[in-house]
């Protein structure tokens, strides 16, 4: 079945600094999505990309559909405490009745 | 304009029990589809509604069941409730209909913690 690699589990990084988070795939996706989850809560939408190339941003985030369309990265500039959360990847291929499949997640830790 | 409503946020059962979980989409959405996370496997695809049938089926055991109702609210049902069923269900829902909709995104509830001890 179709696999979305992220690594790794777990990255630190001090407040203000950048990080950039890579996800791929076996498979062409037509559709990424990233999503970040907070404790206790679901995962909220940060970018969604449906365009090989596409670069996309929001506000210090910023999100590439990798030319393949196996990968897509996300880049958090200007790190700060609140970005403190698991970060997913997620990916659907062609055809209306696709199904959403999710990488495992990157949690990040940001040292004040 | 409200989110994506699931109740209840948390729930306790024994081994053998079932259980019903809700799923309230976003207004306006039609598509609901439900995900199992634990820590070690992540965000599992359980199955997805449209038009109160199931468009899309994960690799879960026939234990796992839903519905959705012609209002696109939507249920899942766990029966013969196992220890490794302890998890946290995500209910998620998205414009998805048409062709031209398949690449709407999904929006997640907070999700009802389940615990089986």
């Amino acid at each position: 079945g179709q696999q979305l690699n992220q690594s790794p589990q777990s990255m630190f990084i001090q407040e203000g600094e950048d990080v950039s988070m890579n996800c791929t795939s076996s498979s062409i996706f037509n559709t990424w999505l990233w999503y970040k989850q907070d404790p206790g809560e679901g995962p909220v939408l940060l970018i969604a990309l449906y365009k090989a190339g596409e670069l996309t941003s929001n506000g210090r985030l910023t999100a590439q559909f990798g030319i393949t369309r196996k990968d897509s990265f996300l880049n958090i500039s200007a790190s700060i405490p609140s970005d403190v959360g698991i970060y997913f990847c997620a990916g659907r291929s062609t055809g209306a009745n696709s199904k959403l499949t999710f990488g495992k997640g990157i949690t990040l830790s940001v040292r004040p | 304009k409200a989110g994506v409503t699931q109740t209840p946020r948390y729930l306790i059962k024994t081994r053998g029990q079932q259980v019903t979980l809700s799923c309230s989409p976003i207004s306006g959405h039609r598509s609901v589809s439900w995900y199992q996370q634990t820590p070690g496997q992540g965000l599992q695809f359980l199955f997805e509604y449209f038009s109160e049938t199931q468009r899309n089926k994960g690799n879960f055991p026939g234990r796992f069941s839903g519905r959705q109702f012609s209002n696109s609210r939507s249920e899942m049902n766990v029966s013969t409730l196992e220890l490794g069923d302890s998890a946290l269900y995500l209910c998620a829902s998205s414009r998805q209909g048409t062709q031209h909709q398949h690449n709407s995104p999904l929006h997640f509830g907070n999700g009802t913690r389940l615990t089986v001890t």
